[in-house]
C-alpha cells in the first residue's frame, strides 16, 4: 500500500533561517512519482515539483531545493533563507504508475511552516 | 492561461440535502480529479475523470458521484448530506491522465453542512 508520512506537524522559524521539511514514503511499485505542493491560507494547492523514481538527482529552484533518496524512501524539501511569504502548509504526495496507472495522489498530512519576521 | 476554476466557492447546506459542485479545468487539460480535505482525514482522493469516463475512484460511499462533460468540465454531486461531509473540496486538472502528470488545483469549494 502507498503511504506518505510527514512527521513534522508544524515548524516555526525566523525569517532568513533555512528550514527542511521531511517526507518519507512507502510504495511497492518500482515506478512512482513524488510531488510537493504548497497550500497558502487561500486554500489553493500550488504545484512545486515532480520527481520520478528513476531520477535521484537533487533539484534546486531559487531558494527551494529537494533531496530525493531512494535508499531511505525520502523526498525532503529545503527552503533557504526563508521569507514570510513562505508561510503555508506544505504537502508531499505520491502517485504510483502500476495498477490503473491513472491520476491518484496520496498525500501526507502536511507540515505547517510559520515564518516570522 | 486561466487556472482551474471552481464554483461556488462557499456553500452552506442542511443535512439530508444534496449538492452539486462545478469545476472548469485549465484549457486543454483532459483529466479532472476531485479531492476532499478535512482537518481529521486530510486530503483524500475522490475520483478521476478522463474523456468523460471515471477511471479511478477513492474509498467514498456511493453518495459521492461525479461526471465529466465533453468540454472536460466536471461536476461532483453529494446526495443525502451528512455533517461529516463538511470539507474543502478541491478539483485538479492535468493535461494527461497518467500518474506522472502534475495536477493543478483550483481554489476549492468550502462546503458546510449544518
Amino acid at each position: 500500500a502507498q503511504k506518505v508520512t510527514q512527521a513534522q506537524t508544524e515548524i516555526s522559524v525566523v525569517e532568513k533561517e533555512d528550514v527542511t521539511l521531511d517526507c518519507v514514503y512507502e510504495t511497492r511499485d518500482t515506478t512512482y512519482y513524488l510531488f510537493w505542493y504548497k497550500q497558502p491560507p487561500s486554500g489553493e494547492l500550488v504545484f512545486l515539483i515532480r520527481r520520478n523514481s528513476f531520477d535521484e538527482q537533487n533539484e534546486i529552484s531559487g531558494r527551494y531545493s529537494w533531496n530525493f533518496q531512494k535508499s531511505t524512501s525520502s523526498f525532503n524539501f529545503t527552503i533557504t533563507a526563508s521569507q514570510v511569504v513562505d508561510s503555508a502548509v506544505y504537502f508531499c504526495a505520491l502517485s504510483e504508475a502500476r495498477g490503473t496507472g491513472f491520476q491518484k495522489l496520496v498525500f501526507g498530512t502536511g507540515t505547517r511552516l510559520l515564518v516570522s519576521p | 492561461k486561466a487556472g482551474v476554476t471552481q464554483t461556488p466557492r462557499y456553500l452552506i447546506k442542511t443535512r439530508g440535502q444534496q449538492v452539486t459542485l462545478s469545476c472548469s479545468p485549465i484549457s486543454g487539460h483532459r483529466s479532472v480529479s476531485w479531492y476532499q480535505q478535512t482537518p481529521g482525514q486530510g486530503l483524500q482522493f475522490l475520483f478521476e475523470y478522463f474523456s468523460e469516463t471515471q477511471r479511478n475512484k477513492g474509498n467514498f460511499p456511493g453518495r459521492f458521484s461525479g461526471r465529466q462533460f465533453s468540454n472536460s468540465r466536471s461536476e461532483m454531486n453529494v446526495s443525502t448530506l451528512e455533517l461529516g461531509d463538511s470539507a474543502l473540496y478541491l478539483c485538479a486538472s492535468s493535461w494527461g491522465g497518467g500518474a506522472n502528470y502534475e495536477q493543478y488545483f483550483g481554489p476549492g469549494t468550502r462546503l458546510t453542512v449544518t
